[in-house]
Formats: structure tokens, C-alpha cells, sequence
């Protein structure tokens, strides 16, 4: 059973750099697409984009401009960067597991991340 | 992006009734819609894929159909711990675009 596991910084200055990381445990890091996906406090779910072990990455237009996905196939982990954040970035991050083109079958726990001056 | 209307936005219901939401896709996305149950403070969890495909584990009183445009997810007998909300999302092109979400009460 695969789990996800992931951390960052909860707490964010307007403009500076969130940057999560979620680890994949007792699964195959091959063969999947990696996503990150938030969810503002209350509201819906918004998909930030996904990466695969070879480093293919899918990212939403609407936040393409400010982020990278990464990862390391080594340590079975990857990553997302989103730069400039804003109150509007605040939100639960969710990493997740899925394949081209599928729903998201395991998910993180969440992040909370918040941006405030 | 293709849009996803899901509706209605909350309902009411008692235990054992059936219940139905309904997602509508901007455009055609053959059957690549997923459905989602997220319970307060927790990840969502995957329910059904393809449409009308049941995820592991899931029980059998939840049901997906649809293809195109029109989607629906149906609880046959509602529980007490089917209380949540519920989101459809598809899966069909990029980026990947979610309903604006569906949360079941307890009537």
C-alpha cells in the first residue's frame, strides 16, 4: 500500500518561495505521474500539475509562470515550487498519485500553508 | 480549461435514502471523470475513475455513469459516514479541472 508522505514551510512572507517536498512510501516511483493539487481554506480543489519519473512535467496555466515541479528518483521524492506567493496562494497543498491522464488514486496528508505579512 | 458544473452545491438527506449528484463537463471528455468523497480535515479519497469504474475498497452502494458531457455519482443507501463532500474531476485533457463540489447533510 502506497503512502505519501509530505513537508514544507506552513508559514510564508507575501512574495517569498513555498516549496513542499512528499515522499512515496512501499510503491514503485516508475510508471506514475506525481501531482500536486490545494484547496484553499472552505473552498474547492485546484490541480497545480504533476510530474513523471523521467521528469515530464504538465503544469495548470494559471500558475505555470511561478512553478516547477521536480524530483528524485533516488530518494523517491519530488517537489513544487511556487514563487511570488500572494494571500491568494494560502491554501492545503496535497501531493498524489496517479498515471497519464487518470484521477489521483493516493494522496498526502496535506500541507497548510499560509501567507501572511 | 474545461469547465465542470457540478450541482446540486449541498444537499440534505436521511440515512438510507438514495442519493444522486450530477457533473457536467464544458465539452465532450468521453468517460474520464473521477469521483471524490473528502471528509473535513482529511485528503479526498478516490470513489470511482473512468466514470463508472469502482476503486478498491469502495462500497458497493456508490455507483458513477455518464460519458461526454453528463456524469452522475449515486449512493444507493446513504450512511452516516457518507456524510462529506463530494467532487467530480476530469481526467480527459490538461489541465485537470475539479467541480466546485457537492456537501451532503444529515437532514
Amino acid at each position: 500500500q502506497v503512502q505519501l508522505q509530505q513537508w514544507g514551510a506552513g508559514l510564508l512572507k507575501p512574495s517569498e518561495t513555498l516549496s513542499l517536498t512528499c515522499a512515496v512510501y512501499g510503491g514503485s516511483f516508475s510508471g506514475y505521474y506525481w501531482s500536486w493539487i490545494r484547496q484553499p481554506p472552505g473552498k474547492g480543489l485546484e490541480w497545480i500539475g504533476e510530474i513523471n519519473h523521467s521528469g515530464y512535467t504538465n503544469y495548470n496555466p494559471s500558475l505555470k509562470s511561478r512553478v516547477t515541479l521536480s524530483g528524485d528518483t533516488s530518494k523517491n521524492h519530488f517537489s513544487l515550487k511556487l514563487t511570488y506567493v500572494t494571500a491568494a496562494d494560502t491554501a492545503i497543498y496535497y501531493c498524489a498519485r496517479g498515471r497519464l491522464f487518470s484521477a489521483p488514486d493516493s494522496w498526502g496528508q496535506g500541507t497548510l500553508v499560509t501567507v501572511s505579512s | 480549461a474545461i469547465q465542470m458544473t457540478q450541482s446540486p452545491s449541498s444537499l440534505s438527506a436521511s440515512v438510507g435514502d438514495r442519493v444522486t449528484i450530477t457533473c457536467r463537463a464544458s465539452q465532450g471528455i468521453r468517460n474520464d471523470l473521477g469521483w471524490y468523497q473528502q471528509k473535513p480535515g482529511k485528503a479526498p479519497k478516490l470513489l470511482i475513475y473512468a466514470a463508472s469504474s469502482l476503486q478498491s475498497g469502495v462500497p458497493s452502494r456508490f455507483s458513477g455513469s455518464g460519458s461526454g458531457t453528463d456524469f452522475t455519482l449515486a449512493i444507493s443507501s446513504l450512511q452516516p459516514e457518507d456524510f462529506a463532500t463530494y467532487y467530480c474531476l476530469q481526467d480527459n485533457n490538461y489541465p485537470l479541472t475539479f467541480g466546485g463540489g457537492t456537501k451532503v447533510e444529515i437532514k
